[in-house]
């Protein structure tokens, strides 16, 4: 099975630090996400990356950034935390979408909950 | 831009009772695929069923299949013999078929399963 490991599950921060949030994937995925999910509005794709050194925008990119240095690992950075971040952050991975592959399913990590005070 | 619409945000269903949950989008493409995702309380996101829009015949995985209408844009889940492990919140997704093109989630859906 495939294993998506956040390294924490609860996270307590102060305004204006630096956050990394830590997501490894053991099934040598090309594909790697970060996901904001807030109660009433989802999950809404902060950043993903296809390839090692790549990463995309996605639809809520503000105030975060992103490090793929290595294919299994895709860091999420909060540069100055504030409190309109304190969310629930997911990581998924998967294998490149695209014809054949569209119907492959995104693997999903237990979540962190980050706290910013 | 695609976006998927989760218009109840709660439901409630009796042990061994059958639920659908609803579920539309709205998208020009002609070729997409749609998933259901469930997130239990330990909240692990886990995928529950998918359908490619190409094919007419609805999905099923034991329990769960889905009632999907191309034309009307609709893609509901539905949940039989329910359980009580079926408690968690659901979203529906959309993905467009090209390369590695990004999923659009629903806001989510919570159901309860009452003993």
């Amino acid at each position: 099975d495939v294993k998506v490991t956040q390294s924490s599950r609860y996270l307590v921060k102060r305004t204006g630090e630096k956050v990394f949030l830590e997501c490894v994937q053991d099934m040598d995925h090309e594909n790697m996400f970060w996901y904001r999910q807030d109660p009433g509005l989802g999950l809404r794709l902060i950043y993903f990356s296809y390839d090692v050194k790549m990463k995309e925008k996605g639809d809520i990119p503000e105030g975060y950034s992103v490090s793929r240095e290595k294919k299994e690992r895709f860091s999420l950075i909060l540069e100055s935390a504030s409190t309109n971040q304190t969310s629930m952050y997911l990581c998924a991975s998967s294998v490149p979408t695209g014809g054949g592959f569209s119907n492959q399913p995104q693997h999903f990590g237990d979540g962190t909950r980050l706290s910013i005070l | 831009a695609q976006t998927v619409t989760q218009s109840q945000p709660e439901m409630s269903v009796q042990e061994a009772e059958t639920v659908t949950l609803s579920c539309t989008y709205d998208t020009s493409e002609s070729d997409y695929y749609l998933f259901w995702y469930k997130q239990p309380p330990s909240r692990q996101m886990i995928l529950v069923i998918r359908q490619e829009a190409y094919k007419q015949q609805n999905a099923t995985e034991n329990r769960f299949s889905v009632n999907f209408q191309k034309a009307a844009k609709s893609f509901s889940l539905k949940i039989s013999d329910s359980q009580l492990g079926d408690a968690a919140m659901y979203f529906c997704a959309y993905r467009s078929s090209g390369a590695n093109s990004k999923l659009t989630f629903g806001k989510g859906i919570t159901l309860s399963v009452r003993p």
